[in-house]
């Protein structure tokens, strides 16, 4: 079964600052995808970043970039000049191709962004 | 172009009874997958729904079921309820499933007394 875990229940930055969030993953497949997603305080789950496994090059959306280690699977998160409005739980998620859309999400991390 | 919908979006009920709740994806979208939050569980995968079949199940007992209508939008019923069904009950829809981003909706919070 895949397990997603991330060790960090808690993060804290300062605003305009970098911060990095772990995760780690474990399948027995080698064709899959990963995601972070940003839950807000009003629960909508918005998919930040997405990794195809097959991909070495790690992807980037604007201040959003992961470093994709698939040996070691592990899959982190960095934002870089973090805002007000980056304060959120960010879950970490993965998806086998082999079973349709289930998501398997980590516990989160709950990200604090301070002035 | 509309985002994925949930009704309703809370609810309280009490245990034994039973509960609907709907999800209405976004246009031209054929797969509705359902999640549940809990503070304790965190996100589990319940079910998943592609042109009204259901094609991937997680491991919830039978009170949990689903089903899609030919206008792809989907429902999942709880039978009597546990106090345990407390949570965020979230749907989120994909053109197809596989390679495509899922979009959540805002979820619906049931409260089980």
């Amino acid at each position: 079964a895949q397990t997603v875990t991330q060790s960090q229940p808690e993060m804290s930055v300062q605003e305009a600052e970098t911060v990095t969030l772990s995760c780690t993953y474990d399948t027995s497949e080698s064709d899959y995808y990963l995601f972070w997603y940003k839950q807000p305080p009003s629960r909508q789950m918005i998919l930040v970043i997405r990794q195809e496994a097959y991909k070495q090059q790690n992807a980037t959306e604007n201040r959003f970039s992961v470093n994709f280690q698939k040996a070691a699977k592990s899959f982190s998160l960095k934002i870089s000049d973090s805002q007000l409005g980056d304060a959120a739980m960010y879950f970490c998620a993965h998806q086998d191709t082999g079973t349709a859309s289930k998501l398997t999400f980590g516990t989160g991390t709950r990200l604090q962004v301070t002035l | 172009k509309a985002g994925v919908t949930q009704t309703p979006r809370y609810l309280i009920k009490t245990r034994g009874q039973q509960v609907t709740l709907s999800c209405s994806p976004i246009s031209g979208h054929r797969s509705v997958s359902w999640y549940q939050q809990t503070p304790g569980q965190g996100l589990q995968f319940l079910f998943e729904y592609f042109s009204e079949t259901q094609r991937n199940k997680g491991n919830f007992p039978g009170r949990f079921s689903g089903r899609q209508f030919s206008n792809s939008r989907s429902e999942m019923n709880v039978s009597t309820l546990e106090l345990g069904d407390s949570a965020l009950y979230l749907c989120a829809s994909s053109l197809q499933g596989f390679y495509n981003e899922q979009f959540f909706g805002p979820g619906t919070r049931l409260t089980v007394l």
